[in-house]
């Protein structure tokens, strides 16, 4: 069964970089058949795609974000992992890992459980 | 950027029907779309219940289905359990230049 944790800080400072690693357990990242995707939700609010990534490193990322947003595979520590710079407070939301796991075009169906990222000073 | 809507609320009886539907500001939802439907319940991570218009995953109940009606995406739950109450959102592929594109959600009340 796969599985997937998010970790990392829970409060960024504005204008500063917000870095999230998601580790997986229960396959290998470098998978065929898998893409691995992150996904926001603020507060109150719905959900919003933020980028994909192949484990050969192709990445696929919203245009709304695509200037601020990097996400990058480390096939060793089976990880993944986004970073996200010159954070604002309309950033602040719950990050959520998660997989394409029988090709991109079948999205999300194994989640990680959401870490909150609140950006404050 | 395309939009994707959805109602903000629903509200069905147990045991009632109710689809839910998701359209898009570029036109006619397709199968190229590849319409995915996810539940999430408060405090929860979304689960994903409906991939590429109609198909269900290996956990998702027979009563949710999916399909394409009247040029949108949509989703019916048939004989809706209590236990359906959540907030439904769907996801549409936009292309490749926009990626994935979520609606706003569809508060769904079992009452």
């Amino acid at each position: 069964q796969l599985q997937l944790q998010e970790s990392g800080p829970g409060l960024v400072k504005p204008s500063e970089t917000l870095s999230l690693t998601c580790t997986v357990s229960g396959g290998s990242i470098s998978s065929t058949s898998y893409y691995w995707g992150w996904v926001r939700q603020p507060p109150g609010k719905g959900l919003e795609w933020i980028g994909s990534i192949y484990y050969s490193g192709s990445t696929y990322y919203n245009p709304s974000l695509k200037s601020r947003v990097t996400i990058s595979v480390d096939t060793s520590k089976n990880q993944f992992s986004l970073k996200l710079n010159s954070v604002t407070a309309a950033d602040t939301a719950v990050y959520y890992c998660a997989t394409h796991s029988s090709g991109y075009y079948l999205p999300f169906d194994y989640w990680g459980q959401g870490t909150l990222v609140t950006v404050s000073s | 950027q395309t939009v994707v809507t959805q109602e903000p609320s629903l509200t069905v009886s147990p045991g009632g029907t109710v689809t839910l539907t998701c359209a898009s500001s570029t036109g006619a939802v397709t199968s190229a779309y590849y319409p995915n439907w996810f539940q999430q319940k408060p405090g929860q991570a979304p689960r994903a219940l409906i991939y590429s218009t109609n198909n269900k995953h290996s956990w998702t109940p027979a009563r949710f289905s999916g399909s394409l009606l009247g040029g949108k995406a949509a989703l019916t739950l048939s004989g809706v359990q209590p236990e359906d109450e959540a907030e439904y959102y769907c996801l549409l592929y936009c292309g490749g230049a926009q990626g994935w594109v979520f609606g706003g959600g569809t508060k769904l009340t079992v009452l």
